[in-house]
């Protein structure tokens, strides 16, 4: 997983205040996506975005949170108005143009070391 | 609705063994099927993937196989190590669709010295 870079890789907030986790894909990745993971339970899809476009976000509840990925700049996932579930690893991965040869396949995606969330 | 399971117990064998882990599938026909080990406080790292139509793969002391009519992938890990104690993912895919890969819980593998 080296080259996906997350900051913070541990940020604590007070319920209501805002939560930003910041990603920056491997070089040459044009595909970010943001995975949760809360304690016992596995890696949950959130959202898949190419630079500048959201392609897939069904697995992001509906308030509260969303996600970008500027044509500059790391892709952010935003919290707002944080709450005590929201406390849980979010993992952000990469990967290539689909169709590119990459270290496994164009399926294959890299992660980031996550960031942990802890909302008190 | 698709689902991924794995041994939910952990596995503790003796260093020198061959780990076998499991990862069974229903209601899911995938074309890739991935396995990643994941460190406690870290992010998932990609080991191994397979398609459909092979049978069999094998990468250094690791071997991975796809069974599509059983639905089950076997991860094998020869001369076992401490180092690869660790939790390991499996995550079968579409064709394409690997934005939304489905993941297993995934099985504590732990090898004793």
């Amino acid at each position: 997983n080296a080259g996906v870079m997350q900051n913070p890789r541990h940020l604590v907030r007070r319920r209501g205040q805002e939560a930003r986790l910041r990603c920056s894909p491997m070089k040459g990745h044009s595909h970010v996506y943001w995975y949760r993971q809360l304690p016992e339970e596995g890696l949950k899809f959130m959202v898949y975005l190419q630079k500048e476009n959201i392609i897939d976000e069904s697995g992001m509840p509906k308030e509260r949170f969303s996600a970008e990925f500027p044509k500059e700049g790391p892709s952010i996932l935003r919290i707002q108005q944080v709450v005590r579930g929201d406390s849980a690893a979010y993992f952000c991965a990469s990967s290539p143009i689909l169709g590119q040869v990459s270290r496994g396949s164009g399926n294959t995606i890299y992660f980031g070391e996550g960031s942990w969330l802890t909302v008190v | 609705s698709q689902k991924i399971e794995q041994n939910s117990e952990a596995l503790n064998i003796q260093e020198g063994k061959t780990a076998t882990l499991t990862c069974n599938y229903t209601n899911y026909s995938p074309a890739y099927l991935q396995w990643y080990r994941q460190d406690p406080g870290r992010g998932p790292v990609f080991l191994l993937l397979i398609r459909e139509n092979e049978k069999e793969k094998r990468k250094e002391r690791l071997k991975v196989t796809f069974d599509t009519t059983l639905k089950q992938s076997l991860f094998h890990i020869t001369a076992s190590q401490p180092a690869d104690s660790a939790t390991y993912l499996c995550a079968p895919s579409n064709a394409g669709n690997n934005r939304k890969l489905i993941w297993g819980l995934g099985t504590s593998l732990a090898v004793n010295p």
